[in-house]
């Protein structure tokens, strides 16, 4: 069974320093990964997508990596603000087995990112 | 852009009573998926749909039932609510082929039940 750990649980850097969020997951065999961000009380923002081809995912100053053999992923953050203060999660998906499972996500319990001025 | 709509935000309901939570996506995914999400469990998968009529249980589906009659709407139903059903229900869909796959989620019901 697949399982996800997010490292660290809780994170609280002053603004303008660069930081990284750790993903790890215990089955490789995945079709993609996907960092979600989720202000209190709402929904998740899907800030990046990594599908298992590819090593990394630009957007703005959010940066992801994936590893898939090792079972890693990280989220670099550049030039932190207080708007990033959120939780972080991150979810893979596995590789269709030709089963229904395809498009179910497992989800890490996130890091709480909180970034003072 | 996608949306994922979802048709409550907040809501109170009595014990025993039959809820409903609706959720519409507007980009013709096949798939979705309802979560609930609880502190310190964060979040799991009740049920989902990968096609209009089609339903797999999840991790927690005990309790819930759900309904998918067009592709574009997926109903969770609490038959009949009791207290440890107090969470924050989310929404998501995701369309399937290749590059694809990215999961859009709804802002989010709070249900509170009583």
């Amino acid at each position: 069974k697949q399982e996800v750990t997010q490292i660290p649980a809780a994170l609280s850097v002053p603004e303008g320093e660069n930081l990284v969020l750790n993903c790890s997951f215990t089955d490789s065999a995945i079709y993609n990964l996907q960092w979600f961000r989720q202000d209190p009380g709402k929904g998740l923002t899907s800030l990046l997508l990594i599908q298992s081809s590819q090593r990394e995912q630009t957007s703005g100053r959010l940066n992801a990596s994936l590893d898939k053999s090792s079972g890693r992923s990280t989220l670099y953050i550049a030039a932190s603000q207080p708007g990033d203060s959120a939780t972080y999660l991150c979810a893979v998906r596995p590789a269709n087995a030709g089963g229904t499972s395809y498009g179910k996500l497992t989800f890490g319990q996130g890091t709480i990112l909180t970034v003072h001025p | 852009d996608v949306k994922v709509t979802q048709s409550s935000r907040y809501l109170v309901k009595r014990t025993g009573e039959k809820v409903f939570l609706e959720c519409v996506q507007d980009m013709d995914h096949e798939n979705m998926f309802w979560y609930r999400q609880d502190p310190g469990l964060g979040l799991r998968l009740i049920y989902f749909s990968y096609d209009v009529k089609m339903k797999e249980k999840g991790d927690i589906p005990e309790g819930y039932s759900v309904s998918r009659e067009k592709k574009e709407r997926f109903s969770l139903i609490l038959e009949s609510a009791s207290t440890n059903q107090t969470s924050m229900y989310l929404c998501a869909s995701s369309g399937t082929g290749k590059g694809k796959g990215e999961q859009y989620f709804g802002p989010g019901t709070r249900l509170t039940v009583t």
